[in-house]
């Protein structure tokens, strides 16, 4: 059952705690994506990797961190420098930049 | 600056009626254009991908035409079901000598009423 999945679906943190949201894909894809969503907007990038141990900032990045360890997992730390952590947060990925992307089911975050 | 503009913000149509959603963009260089379908509270799926070239193309009762020379791009739903209550998000991307974007638009929320 090929795809791409990010847990978990719903979370809930206390404002000051850092929290890691997993993104994992098994379709042998080399680019991935993290976007965040907020109503009446369109997607935001903050993080974008295109090989295994390579990642770049987005249009907004500040207050995120990524790694990219493996190619099949890209999880995105949400810090507490974050200043309005809270949305819905998407990932995706593709064979390489600019082919067509699958999106995981998305995390939505709430901090209070 | 690039940029991509979706009309109406949203809309509300019968079952069974048609609609039009429309995409104008500025962006350059222009590599291709998508229209996603989002659910609330899931992730987009891929629609239709369109690159310079192609001016119309379709999947299923959803057809999608583009005019690279206005800018323009517009997405038609022909005789609506329930089902197809969800946002629709023009996407166009630019690859240019040493990066690629995906400029996204905010979306039509579609409402379908029985």
């Amino acid at each position: 059952d090929g795809g791409i999945t990010q847990s978990p679906k719903y979370l809930f943190r206390k404002e000051g705690q850092n929290v890691t949201l997993s993104c994992e894909q098994n379709l042998n894809h080399d680019a991935m994506y993290w976007y965040r969503q907020d109503p009446g907007q369109g997607l935001r990038l903050i993080y974008y990797s295109q090989i295994v141990n390579d990642f770049q900032k987005g249009d907004i990045a500040e207050g995120y961190s990524v790694s990219r360890e493996k190619k099949e997992s890209f999880p995105l730390t949400v810090t507490s420098a974050q200043k309005n952590p809270t949305a819905f947060y998407l990932c995706d990925s593709s064979i390489q930049p600019g082919s067509e992307q699958y999106f995981g089911p998305g995390t939505r975050l709430t901090v209070t | 600056k690039n940029q991509v503009e979706q009309s109406p913000q949203s809309l509300i149509i019968l079952e069974g009626k048609n609609c039009t959603l429309q995409c104008n963009y500025t962006v350059s260089p222009f590599s291709n254009l998508r229209w996603y379908k989002q659910d609330t509270g899931r992730g987009p799926v891929s629609l239709t991908i369109m690159t310079f070239s192609e001016n119309t193309k379709s999947n299923g009762r959803y057809t999608a035409t583009l005019d690279a020379d206005t800018k323009q791009s517009s997405l038609h739903i022909t005789a609506s079901q329930l089902s197809d209550s969800a946002s629709y998000i023009c996407v166009v991307s630019s690859v240019g000598d040493s990066n690629y974007q995906l400029i996204w638009g905010a979306g039509t929320k579609l409402i379908i009423k029985p």
